[in-house]
């Protein structure tokens, strides 16, 4: 199974900060990594596909790069809304895998 | 409006059974592959299986350790998609999420839209 690696697990960021989290796999998944978010109580949604490709209505402030173990989801201005977790997966095999999740919090 | 609304879920006892159905409405069923997804209270995110689309003969996979104990189907005149449980164990517990897939840019399949999941509990 192709391991994701989330980092870090959590983090402090102010309204306005670029935020950066990163995913690590354990083997090359090529461009399949998407991200998802998701809010206290509520079901995730899906950000980003084919590791920089937005999924409809989800506003520019996020970008996705990467390719082969390595990835970004990055956050230009974070903004009130944007606090929650967010998880990595890769669609490159069966099983289909998750990162463990990077909480994003006030500070 | 692309929907999915799951139900079924509740509290079952160890050992027991239990059927999640998710109606699908707003996009054509067997066109998308569609997945199950669940996650343990205060836990991340477990991919448990998928059924693909009609052009792939709607097979299905599995995360290995579910394997003979969880099995997923559709219902085409329904426009439903079930996930049924079998031999539960505690550590089942969880919100159950059943997610549409469809294809990235590289037409791989990812999943693109979520329904609110229901909550299953298996308790003595």
């Amino acid at each position: 199974d192709i391991q994701m690696t989330q980092s870090p697990s959590s983090l402090s960021a102010s309204v306005g900060d670029r935020v950066t989290i990163t995913c690590r796999a354990s083997q090359g998944i090529r461009n399949y990594l998407a991200w998802f978010q998701q809010k206290p109580g509520e079901a995730p949604k899906s950000l980003i596909s084919a590791t920089s490709s937005l999924q409809s209505g989800v506003p520019s402030k996020f970008s996705g790069s990467g390719s082969g173990t390595e990835f970004t989801l990055t956050i230009s201005s974070l903004q009130p809304e944007d606090f929650a977790t967010y998880y990595c997966q890769q669609y490159d095999s069966y099983p289909l895998t998750f990162g463990g999740g990077t909480k994003v919090e006030i500070k | 409006e692309v929907q999915l609304v799951e139900s079924g879920g509740g509290l079952v006892q160890p050992g027991g059974s239990l059927r999640l159905s998710c109606a699908a409405s707003g996009f054509t069923f067997s066109d998308h592959y569609m997945d199950w997804v669940r996650q343990a209270p205060g836990k991340g995110l477990e991919w448990v299986g998928r059924s693909t689309n009609k052009d792939n003969s709607y097979t299905t996979e599995y995360t290995a350790s579910l394997k003979g104990r969880f099995s997923i189907s559709r219902d085409h005149s329904k426009n439903s998609l079930y996930l049924e449980m079998n031999s539960l164990k505690t550590e089942d517990t969880a919100v159950y999420y059943c997610v549409r897939a469809t294809p990235d840019r590289f037409y791989f399949y990812v999943m693109d839209v979520w329904g609110q999941g229901t909550t299953v509990t298996v308790s003595s």
